[in-house]
């Protein structure tokens, strides 16, 4: 059980083009999921909140209008990396806590996205 | 912020050799978790654990609250255990996580 799948799981883009993620929850629903970014070779640094049904909560320094985020339903959420830029590539990943309320959050497996 | 600090921050290891790695952290929590991010990038739930032990197969967790610290142990290390181990505790507001940045692990044949 608690499995999060991420779409696409790399992506090439070019720049000022825009890419759209997606996360779900598989086996359970999520009240919140979150969005973070990672570096190579550095920690997750969280970038948004995203509650179902509410807007996402951005992060300090984090463009909300370049990274929309949309928590359409219970099980799923996508961020969409708009008029991309090569300083936009990265490792995007989310996870999602459950709607029961347990504290553990669920990871998916990530998105590689390149920006030529 | 809460701050999270992890050691060592790499470590390399023979097949078979036991490790420890440690996550300090600067205020009360009531969520930590342990994380194995593998070579592919996959964040592996490893323990929840905001206090006590725990353990699963070859590895275990210690949190002393406390104390504001954390022990995670490797023991009889393979090389499948290979990546990077993350702490992770709650920040102040809401549910996302603060995340450590980590320890690099190397088990060698």
């Amino acid at each position: 059980g608690a499995v999060v799948s991420q779409h696409p799981s790399r992506v090439i883009c070019k720049s000022g083009t825009s890419v759209k993620i997606e996360c779900r929850s598989l086996d359970f629903q999520a009240t919140t999921m979150f969005w973070y970014r990672q570096f190579p070779k550095q920690s997750l640094m969280l970038m948004a909140t995203s509650n179902e049904g509410s807007k996402a909560t951005y992060e300090q320094g984090v463009e909300k209008d370049k990274f929309l985020i949309n928590h359409a339903s219970l099980t799923l959420s996508t961020l969409t990396v708009t008029s991309a830029h090569p300083e936009d590539s990265s490792f995007y990943i989310c996870s999602a806590r459950d709607k029961r309320g347990v504290y553990e959050q669920y990871f998916g497996p990530g998105t590689r996205l390149t920006v030529t | 912020g809460i701050q999270v600090e992890q050691s060592p921050p790499d470590l390399i290891l023979q097949e078979g050799a036991n490790s420890t790695l440690r996550c300090n952290f600067s205020d009360s929590v009531n969520n930590l978790q342990w994380f194995h991010q593998n070579p592919w990038g996959q964040l592996i739930n490893l323990f929840y654990i905001p206090s006590g032990t725990k353990q699963n197969g070859r590895l275990s967790a210690t949190t002393v609250a406390t104390e504001r610290y954390s022990l995670l142990y490797i023991s009889s290390s393979q090389t499948t255990d290979s990546g990077v181990y993350f702490c992770a505790v709650f920040r102040n507001s809401g549910y996302a996580l603060n995340f450590g940045k980590g320890t690099s692990l190397l088990v060698t044949p």
